[in-house]
């Protein structure tokens, strides 16, 4: 069955500190992946996705992900983390050997202290 | 452009009973989602609609949930009888095509009692 690993649970950071978030899926084939963040009280919003092409994707705000194939991985990154950027983080993928549909990672709570 | 919309943002039932749930997805729109996201986990899908027919509903749990879009537009979701688990947030999204990223609704905040 396919499945969809994040690292951490949790996430505290200072200002200004570097983020990495990994994420890490269990299929091989054409996948499709996606970054989505959920700030408190908002929905779910699109951060960046990975098609096709160049592995290191940029999306809003900053952030960044690498997609590396040889070790079904597509790790999240921002240089430097600002208050606001406290969320909840969640990794999709879609795999096309799978059909359609899309699993969604567990998240990562990301606290970013002023 | 206007995004996805459900009603209601809450819901409190009695185990045993019956709730729906109503999503309008996006203009244009030819895939809608529903997913449950009990609190501490990541969304799961329930079931995927292309236009008005069903793509994957393989995790819906048929004996108490169902869901219709039947004229390819706005869907709705009904769990009956519910449960003590069914406690989640039931999130509506929609896209343009299958794999294209999506747009998420609100949600619908259910507590079963």
């Amino acid at each position: 069955a396919q499945s969809v690993s994040q690292h951490n649970h949790h996430v505290i950071l200072s200002e200004a500190a570097s983020l990495e978030l990994g994420c890490n899926y269990s299929y091989g084939g054409t996948v499709n992946l996606f970054w989505y963040v959920q700030y408190p009280g908002q929905h779910l919003q699109l951060l960046l996705k990975y098609f096709s092409g160049d592995p290191l994707v940029k999306g809003i705000k900053g952030f960044e992900a690498e997609f590396i194939k040889s070790k079904f991985s597509f790790n999240l990154r921002k240089p430097s983390v600002q208050w606001s950027d406290t969320a909840e983080y969640f990794c999709a993928v879609n795999a096309e050997n799978y059909g359609q549909n899309f699993v969604f990672g567990p998240g990562t709570r990301l606290s970013v202290l002023p | 452009e206007a995004g996805v919309a459900q009603s209601p943002r809450y819901k409190i039932i009695e185990k045993r009973q019956s709730v729906a749930f109503w999503c309008n997805p996006i203009s244009g729109h030819a895939t809608l989602y529903w997913y449950q996201q009990i609190l501490g986990q990541g969304p799961k899908l329930l079931i995927q609609f292309q236009n008005n027919g069903v793509v994957d509903d393989s995790q819906l749990p048929k004996d108490r949930f169902s869901a219709e879009r039947l004229k390819g537009v706005d869907s709705t979701l009904k769990i009956q009888p519910a449960k003590l688990e069914d406690s989640a947030v039931y999130l509506c999204a929609s896209s343009l095509q299958g794999n294209q990223p999506q747009h998420f609704g609100d949600g619908t905040r259910l507590s079963i009692l």
